[in-house]
């Protein structure tokens, strides 16, 4: 049992410059979410969706897309990456959002140069 | 929104100390969970206990929900215990959002 896959697990980009974050889960689960983590601070939420065509804001999403054409997979794009977007990138997914336990993936560390 | 403050930000020990970590929520919650994240950025779930006590090895945690905190205690620590352990909570009243304190930073010495 997989879990939260995430890819890649790093990666590097030029100001401007676009990418996709890739993320599956194999568990069947119907929220999933996308964080981002800075040095030193705790996980602020971008995006999340409550199953296959539904997403939502989340307290950062300024400067990312996302889609959830899926149930497993819930890809994070950021189209004319900044320097601001260097962090690290967290998918999560859990069976229900407000009664059951969110697992994550072991993150995408981005820099953008 | 909710805030959530986990304190102390940052705790030193010796291998075998016992410790407290504390977060408090500012709001009534559906679901907490505790996490540690490991040195290597790895998050890894440690408790899901929106109230109650519950116990994992040295690890045991309680939340007292009608009063709003939550406290994770570690026993006997070891220094594969360092990292920085994070609360988040979902709050009540339709929000589907999880939502992270800042964290605790804890470093075991032996």
């Amino acid at each position: 049992n997989a879990g939260v896959t995430q890819t890649p697990k790093f990666r590097i980009l030029k100001i401007g410059q676009s990418m996709t974050l890739q993320c599956t889960q194999d568990m069947n689960h119907n929220y999933m979410y996308w964080y981002r983590q800075d040095p030193g601070m705790g996980l602020k939420l971008i995006y999340y969706s409550v199953g296959a065509g539904i997403t939502d804001k989340g307290e950062v999403p300024n400067g990312y897309n996302v889609s959830r054409s899926t149930t497993e997979d819930f890809p994070l794009r950021l189209e004319l990456a900044a320097p601001s977007q260097t962090s690290v990138y967290f998918c999560a997914s859990s069976r229900q959002g407000l009664y059951t336990e969110a697992f994550f993936g072991q993150g995408t560390r981005l820099t953008v140069v | 929104g909710i805030q959530v403050e986990q304190s102390p930000p940052d705790l030193i020990l010796q291998e075998g100390a016992n410790s407290t970590l504390r977060c408090n929520f500012s709001d009534s919650v559906n679901n907490l969970q505790w996490f540690h994240q490991n040195p290597w950025g790895q998050l890894i779930n440690l408790f899901y206990i929106p109230s109650g006590t519950k116990q994992n090895g040295r690890l045991s945690a309680t939340t007292v929900a009608t009063e709003r905190y939550s406290l994770l205690y570690i026993s006997s620590s070891q220094t594969t215990d360092s990292g920085v352990y994070f609360c988040a909570v979902v709050t009540q009243g339709g929000s589907e959002k999880l939502v992270f304190g800042k964290g605790t930073k804890l470093t075991v010495n032996p």
